[in-house]
């Protein structure tokens, strides 16, 4: 099974408009979660990260992100997009704190429309 | 501070030829990485160094592929023959390396393309 699932390749919304990425993680890994944001032609970026403390998660950016056991869900929210935030978008595990590698889903590119 | 810092930016090779990547990780971080990114396979580890010493290297490919870390503000990773297979992106990343999760900040980036 995936350590990390993210669900859309692409995700549109209009400015203004409510964010929502979503990342699902096996149940078999520790809790330690990130999300990064990648700009064209550019590194990744940190915008928050989950290691056990509180759940919901307030990163850079406006984006936040909440932690659910239940649903081995970590999804990425913002409520109003900014055409800035075009990008994508990565959710990653620590799946091996020992061997410390992030594994990283498989992205999810966000446009948004004026 | 500077960030890391990757060289070259893009790097356009014929097969066979050796490539080297560089990197300078972030003053004072002790863990390093090596990442490649491709369309097929997404963003995957190939190697962790911490305190200069590589821990992880169960992500590099194959012999071809080599690291060296031989201080703590500079690493390698070579290529040798290198091949059409090889044209990623590769990222380096450090860390202060206290923890597991310290955060790791990336470079910009290596864009290999091998003819």
């Amino acid at each position: 099974a995936q350590s990390v699932t993210q669900l859309g390749s692409h995700v549109s919304v209009s400015e203004g408009a409510l964010v929502l990425l979503r990342c699902n993680y096996s149940s078999s890994v520790p809790p330690y979660l990130f999300w990064y944001v990648q700009y064209p032609n550019q590194g990744l970026q940190l915008l928050l990260k989950y290691t056990s403390a509180a759940t919901l998660v307030k990163g850079i950016n406006g984006f936040e992100a909440e932690f659910k056991k239940s649903e081995t869900s970590f999804h990425l929210t913002k409520p109003s997009a900014h055409m800035s935030d075009a990008a994508e978008y990565f959710c990653a595990v620590i799946v091996d704190t020992g061997r410390r590698a992030l594994t990283f889903g498989s992205g999810t590119r966000l446009q948004v429309q004026p | 501070d500077a960030g890391v810092i990757q060289s070259p930016r893009h790097e356009v090779t014929e097969m066979g030829q050796e490539v080297t990547l560089r990197c300078k990780p972030i003053s004072g971080h002790n863990s390093l990485f090596w990442y490649r990114q491709t369309m097929m396979r997404g963003l995957e580890l190939l190697i962790y160094f911490n305190n200069n010493v590589p821990i992880d290297d169960s992500g590099m490919p194959e012999d071809r592929f080599s690291a060296k870390m031989p201080n703590a503000s500079f690493s390698t990773l070579k290529i040798q023959p290198s091949e059409p297979r090889d044209s990623a992106v590769y990222f380096c990343a450090s860390s202060r390396g206290q923890t597991s999760t310290d955060t790791q900040y990336f470079g910009p980036g290596t864009r290999l393309t091998v003819l």
